[in-house]
Order: structure tokens, then sequence, then C-alpha cells
């Protein structure tokens, strides 16, 4: 039973454009999420994350949108860069021990 | 360098050995979690310390795996008894959790990759 769930594997976007990668979840006591970058042979990056009291949360060139009536969030990505090719993961967590469950990642490529 | 160290960063093993891996978690850092992931998937909680006391261990960790944080600083994992599932890359992160409140923001070290043959 997987409660954080990316149903696309992968997206190609050209550099300079938006990328918008989604990420829906099943368990109404996730309090807080976030999203994780990760490249090859390293460990996950965190990049931004978002409380379920707000609906948006700015950081840079990214933003993260929660829609909690649709157990629905989505991480913009403005403009696209090069740099920005990863896997990008969208993880949630409720209760006070904190640990996360995390969806199985979308692999980003954004083309010059 | 300050952030989540962990050794070592490759271990290959035969099957029914034991492997011991170390984690150094950012200093001030007073939660450690251990992950596992595997080929497709995102990683998935194995157990995780607030200081030296181990307050969870998912179902994924079976009694052939230990995790210890004896002073409340470095961790480590030990696998006996080693099985060709047990592949995968194991990952630490930490986190700083202020009195009475969840720190949710993990920062994860760059994994120790296990090969069982």
């Amino acid at each position: 039973d997987q409660q954080v769930k990316q149903n696309s594997p992968s997206l190609s976007v050209q550099e300079g454009r938006i990328s918008i990668l989604n990420c829906d979840y099943t368990n109404s006591m996730f309090d807080y999420f976030l999203w994780y970058k990760k490249y090859p042979a390293e460990g996950p990056t965190f990049l931004i994350s978002i409380s379920s009291i707000k609906d948006k949360n700015e950081d840079g060139r990214f933003t993260v949108f929660l829609n909690k009536s649709a157990k629905h969030l989505s991480l913009h990505i403005v403009p696209s860069q090069p740099g920005d090719s990863a896997v990008y993961f969208c993880a949630a967590s409720g209760g006070s021990q904190g640990n996360l469950i995390f969806g199985k990642g979308t692999k980003l490529s954004v083309k010059p | 360098d300050t952030g989540v160290s962990q050794d070592p960063r490759h271990k290959i093993t035969k099957r029914g050995q034991n492997v011991t891996f170390r984690c150094d978690p950012i200093s001030e850092h007073n939660r450690l979690y251990w992950y596992r992931q595997t080929l497709g998937q995102g990683p998935e909680f194995l157990t995780y310390f607030q200081n030296e006391a181990q307050l969870e261990k998912s179902r994924l960790l079976s009694d052939r795996f230990s995790a210890e944080r004896p002073k409340g600083s470095f961790s480590t994992l030990e696998i006996q008894r080693t099985e060709q599932g047990d592949s995968a890359m194991y990952l630490c992160a930490s986190s700083l959790a202020p009195s009475g409140r969840v720190a949710y923001e993990q920062y994860f070290g760059p994994g120790t990759r296990l090969t069982v043959t």
C-alpha cells in the first residue's frame, strides 16, 4: 500500500521552461511534505518543504503547491536549468517520530 | 565538511557474512535515521534515534539487523548473516528536533551501497 505516489517516472523539459512534478498521497494524517533532489551516487538533498496549514511555499526558482482536499502536491521549477536534471522525490511525514514516507521518484531531464 | 558522512561508501560481501556501516550525523543534530533504498524505489524508513535512544523500528528491520548510537553521536548499522535481498543503498539522515517539536527536514549522507554475492 503506497501512501505517497509519484505517477510519472520521468519528465523531459526544455531549458528555460517550467518543470512541474506531481505527487499524490493517501494518508490524511500527513501534515508536512518535502521534496528532495537526488543525483546518481549521492544521497537525497533537501530542496523545499510545506506544512499542511499552507497551500504554497516559494524558494527562488522552486515553488511547492499543496491541495489538501485533493491530497495532491506539486513542485514547480521556473526557469528549468540543465543542472536541475536529477531524480526528484516527494516525501511526507506525520506524527512525533518524524520519519519520512517517500514516493518512487520522478527523473527530470532538462535539455539545453 | 559539516554534512552527514557514511562509511564505507561501497561494500561487497558474500552471503552469510556480517557487515557493519557507520554514520556520522551533523554534529548538533539529535535525531538520526536509517533508510534503505533499492533500485526504482524511494528510501524506506528502517529505524531512528533520539540522542542515544532507539525509539522506532520499521517492520523492515528483521532480527538480523541491529543499530546503535552509543553516545548519541555516530551510529552503526549491523547486518548479520547477509542475504542477497539485503543488497541496497543504506542511507543515514539527521535532523535537529527542538524540545517538544518535530523536525521534519532531514539531511542525508551519501549512502553505503551494499552488494551481497
